[in-house]
């Protein structure tokens, strides 16, 4: 699987759209891009994923750039419910194990 | 079926002690994950199922880790001879064959003093 960069932290205010960026520069043609979310005490929950086109879900939205070597996990409306530790992996769907592999992730925190 | 079952949540127990982890998967998931996670990093693989077979396993998994899921439902996973390198939190994830829909459960918090 491709390895993927996302910055440490960021901070975000209630209310306001919060942008995450992940890069995946070195990502092949059949991986996907996943985002997943975790929440202080809980385990993983996923949130979106796509290939190339722009995704959107009742949860968030997925843009990813013409030449796939970055995209932005965007919550529309932040709440304080949101912050948690975001997860960017890229992963061929089909491959073995189907396992993910988690990086360091971004720990968002959301503020009133 | 409200998801992924984890039991017990938090365990406490002595250096040398043997632990065993019991996790319930969505029911119609007929592919079970275990992950490792310590505080500060992301969840790290450990082993996965499809049904009742065991189909990879971590470098992570040493001898004295063992899993099972005898009859493709449930799952347990042992620790044997717990060392304090062990203390993590445990999560086990279910899908349904290679699809997106990975669900985790709320983990076990694992303590060895």
């Amino acid at each position: 699987d491709a390895k993927t960069t996302q910055p440490t932290s960021m901070d975000c205010a209630e209310g306001r759209a919060a942008n995450l960026p992940c890069n995946h520069s070195t990502i092949s043609g059949n991986e996907y891009v996943y985002w997943y979310r975790q929440i202080h005490s809980q385990g993983p929950q996923y949130i979106i994923h796509g290939l190339k086109n722009n995704e959107t879900n009742e949860m968030a939205s997925l843009i990813i750039t013409e030449d796939r070597k970055s995209s932005t996990l965007i919550l529309p409306h932040a709440t304080l419910r949101d912050t948690a530790v975001y997860y960017c992996i890229v992963r061929v769907p089909q491959a073995a194990g189907n396992k993910l592999t988690f990086g360091g992730g971004t720990r968002v925190l959301v503020k009133p | 079926d409200t998801g992924v079952s984890q039991d017990p949540r938090h365990k406490i127990t002595k250096r040398g002690q043997n632990v065993t982890f019991r996790c319930d998967p969505i029911s119609e998931h007929n592919r079970l994950y275990w992950y490792r996670q310590t505080l500060g990093q992301g969840p790290e693989f450990l082993t996965y199922f499809q049904n009742e077979a065991q189909l990879e396993k971590s470098r992570l998994l040493s001898d004295r880790f063992s899993a099972e899921r005898p009859k493709g439902s449930f799952s347990t996973l042992e620790i044997q001879r717990t060392e304090q390198g062990d203390s993590a939190m445990y999560l086990c994830a279910s899908s349904v064959g290679t699809g997106y829909g990975y669900t985790f459960g709320s983990g076990t918090r694992l303590t060895v003093v």
